[in-house]
């Protein structure tokens, strides 16, 4: 089984300041790992995953994340951020099983941009 | 390449009643799961189907239940409605391994 803690609920920064959302994972198989957004009244949007190789991904708005397998963690940064970016983080695991797939989410970061 | 599809986005219901959401995953996707967002418990995990088969499901009394159609589509129904089950369903499909696409939910108030 998986699980997922999301240390911070809500994340106050200024706009231009860097950002780091951390997420810790706990799993007894071997993972892959998903950072989703949502905006208010809207679905999840995937915003970056590890599946294999490289331990740091980006996403195409800036923001990356980093596979740490000794620490079970996958800390989601952005070097600035802006007004835009005010939304719900979440992080997420699935079991790297041959069947029967699901995501394992943490309990959500709010991250609010302050001008 | 359109995106996963639910339907209705929004649907009030009396308790007691039956409902039926829909989901279409997008094209080529075989697997379908489903999820429930509320304030107090986040998201948590319904079930998936894969190729029309329930291969996952989460800790739900039996009052919800799903099937997947030969097109992939999916649909998810939830019997004798308490108040508790307002929430937000999210469909998500999936290539196997290549992570999860989520629809933009159906907002279920049962009043």
């Amino acid at each position: 089984a998986q699980s997922v803690t999301q240390l911070d609920s809500q994340v106050p920064v200024f706009e231009e300041a860097p950002v780091e959302l951390r997420c810790n994972y706990s799993s007894s198989v071997s993972v892959y790992l998903f950072w989703y957004v949502q905006y208010p009244n809207q679905g999840l949007q995937l915003l970056l995953k590890y599946l294999s190789g490289s331990t740091l991904v980006e996403s195409i708005n800036g923001f990356e994340a980093e596979f740490n397998k000794s620490q079970t963690s996958f800390h989601l940064r952005k070097p600035s951020v802006h007004i835009s970016d005010t939304a719900e983080y979440f992080c997420a695991v699935s079991g790297r099983m041959e069947y029967g797939n699901k995501l394992v989410f943490g309990a959500g970061t709010i991250l609010r941009v302050k001008s | 390449k359109a995106g996963v599809t639910q339907t209705p986005r929004y649907l009030i219901k009396t308790r007691g009643q039956q409902v039926t959401l829909s989901c279409s995953p997008i094209s080529g996707h075989r697997s379908v799961s489903w999820y429930q967002q509320t304030p107090g418990q986040g998201l948590q995990f319904l079930f998936e189907y894969f190729s029309e088969t329930q291969r996952n499901k989460g800790n739900f009394p039996g009052r919800f239940s799903g099937r997947q159609f030969s097109n992939s589509r999916s649909e998810m129904n939830v019997s004798t409605l308490e108040l508790g089950d307002s929430a937000l369903y999210l469909c998500a499909s999936s290539l196997e391994g290549a992570g999860y696409t989520f629809g933009s939910g159906t907002r279920l108030t049962v009043v």
